[in-house]
């Protein structure tokens, strides 16, 4: 049961390149989310989804696009990569309770 | 939106003293949850709780919802316990705003 995995774990992209990060949970778990973590700034909410098929909107949404095709999957795309997308990236599941986090993902756009 | 403060935002402490960390949030909520997240960036769940009061070994937290906030005690701290907490919560049940957390360190 390796419960939420990111692909990859380090990224650095030129300003303007594209990439897609994958989140992958084996719980079962209807809820998905990416957020995005600053220094100072806490985790932040960029989508989400609350089953297959579904995304939603979260606080920090521009610059990003997601899918959630299978319901143990949810990718989280950057079509124009910006310096401002500089972070670390959090991919979390739950059943609509208690969240689980994955490792993250360190992305560096210069 | 819900809004979570937490307090203090870095607190230093000897190996062996007790803390408390303290999460306010601005409305009613049917989700509170405590991370940890260690030097190596991993985000551990501590507690889901939206209510009440939890224990599990050194570390308990109480959730007076009422009065719209949480505490976090670390007993008998240990140079493991250095990181930074966060404090989560929801007014639904499946979205979590998170505060800024606390930097915690704890010397030998």
């Amino acid at each position: 049961n390796a419960g939420v995995t990111q692909t990859p774990k380090f990224r650095v992209l030129k300003t303007g390149q594209s990439m897609t990060l994958l989140c992958a949970q084996d719980m079962n778990h209807e809820y998905m989310y990416w957020y995005r973590q600053d220094p100072g700034m806490g985790l932040r909410l960029i989508h989400y989804s609350v089953g297959e098929g579904t995304t939603a909107k979260g606080e920090v949404p521009d610059g990003y696009n997601v899918s959630r095709l299978k319901k143990q999957n949810f990718l989280l795309g950057l079509e124009s990569a910006a310096p401002s997308q500089t972070s670390v990236y959090f991919c979390a599941s739950s059943t609509g309770y208690e969240q689980f986090f994955g490792p993250g993902t360190r992305l560096t756009v210069l | 939106g819900i809004q979570v403060e937490q307090s203090p935002p870095d607190l230093i402490l000897q190996e062996g003293a007790n803390s408390t960390l303290r999460c306010n949030f601005s409305d009613s909520v049917n989700n509170l949850q405590w991370f940890h997240q260690n030097p190596w960036g991993q985000l551990i769940n501590l507690f889901y709780i939206p209510s009440g009061t939890k224990q599990n070994g050194r570390l308990s937290a109480t959730t007076v919802a009422t009065e719209r906030y949480s505490l976090l005690y670390i007993s008998s701290s240990q140079t493991t316990d250095s990181g930074v907490y966060f404090c989560a919560a929801g007014g639904s049940n499946y979205k979590l705003t998170f505060g800024k957390g606390t930097l915690l360190t704890v010397n030998p």
